[in-house]
């Protein structure tokens, strides 16, 4: 079966320092893989996507880069955190055939001081 | 741009009432999708309507699209503790977009 993962669940980082977040998923081959930030008590914001190694798609203009190193593994980094970096950071990956259901990971709760 | 809205964005319900939450696109979407996040939780998914006037349920819920594929909606029957989460729906129409969501809270 397919499993998706995240690390750091939680992070408190400083103004003005570096962020990477990195997801790997098992179980399948070639998924579409996501990037969404959440703010507290609200809906998904979509940042990135990619459909294979390499190729990035940037939904929002930010502070904000992503990359696909391998298959499996997708990383959301930046050079300086800014405030409103804040949020629930969450990768999905769907199936790459037509417009397929995503599923979410754990997510990244960070907080920028 | 396109833009999917839910309403209402807050429900608070007794426990065993009913519930329904209603999405709207502004463009005709290919699909619809409906995902559930508890609190502090991710987004799980639960079902996905492609068919004009579709229909399916889940034990208590019930999922509609609608006849011209731009709404759809998702009615909880008998509300119970368990339901209280945050009820996104999701579609494809020029892109693919997430609504922007109905918190539920359900009261003993």
């Amino acid at each position: 079966s397919q499993t998706i993962h995240q690390w750091p669940a939680t992070l408190v980082q400083p103004v003005g320092s570096p962020l990477s977040l990195e997801c790997t998923v098992e179980g399948t081959s070639n998924p579409n893989l996501y990037w969404y930030r959440q703010a507290a008590g609200r809906g998904l914001q979509l940042l990135f996507y990619s459909v294979g190694i390499g190729q990035i798609s940037s939904e929002v203009p930010q502070n904000l880069s992503a990359s696909r190193p391998q298959d499996r593994q997708f990383i959301l980094s930046s050079k300086k955190l800014l405030l409103s970096d804040s949020g629930f950071y969450l990768c999905a990956w769907s199936g790459a055939v037509r417009v397929r259901e995503q599923y979410f990971g754990p997510g990244t709760r960070l907080t920028v001081t | 741009g396109q833009q999917v809205m839910q309403i209402p964005q807050y429900q608070h319900v007794q426990e065993g009432e009913d519930f329904t939450t209603y999405c709207n696109s502004s463009t005709t979407l290919s699909n619809i999708q409906w995902y559930k996040q508890r609190p502090g939780g991710h987004p799980v998914f639960l079902i996905q309507l492609v068919k004009s006037g579709e229909v399916k349920k889940q034990k208590r819920l019930t999922f509609q699209f609608g006849e011209a594929k731009k709404n759809s909606s998702l009615h909880i029957t008998a509300t119970q503790t368990t339901d209280v989460g945050t009820y996104f729906c999701a579609g494809k129409g020029n892109q693919f977009y997430f609504g922007t969501g109905t918190s539920l809270t359900v009261i003993p």
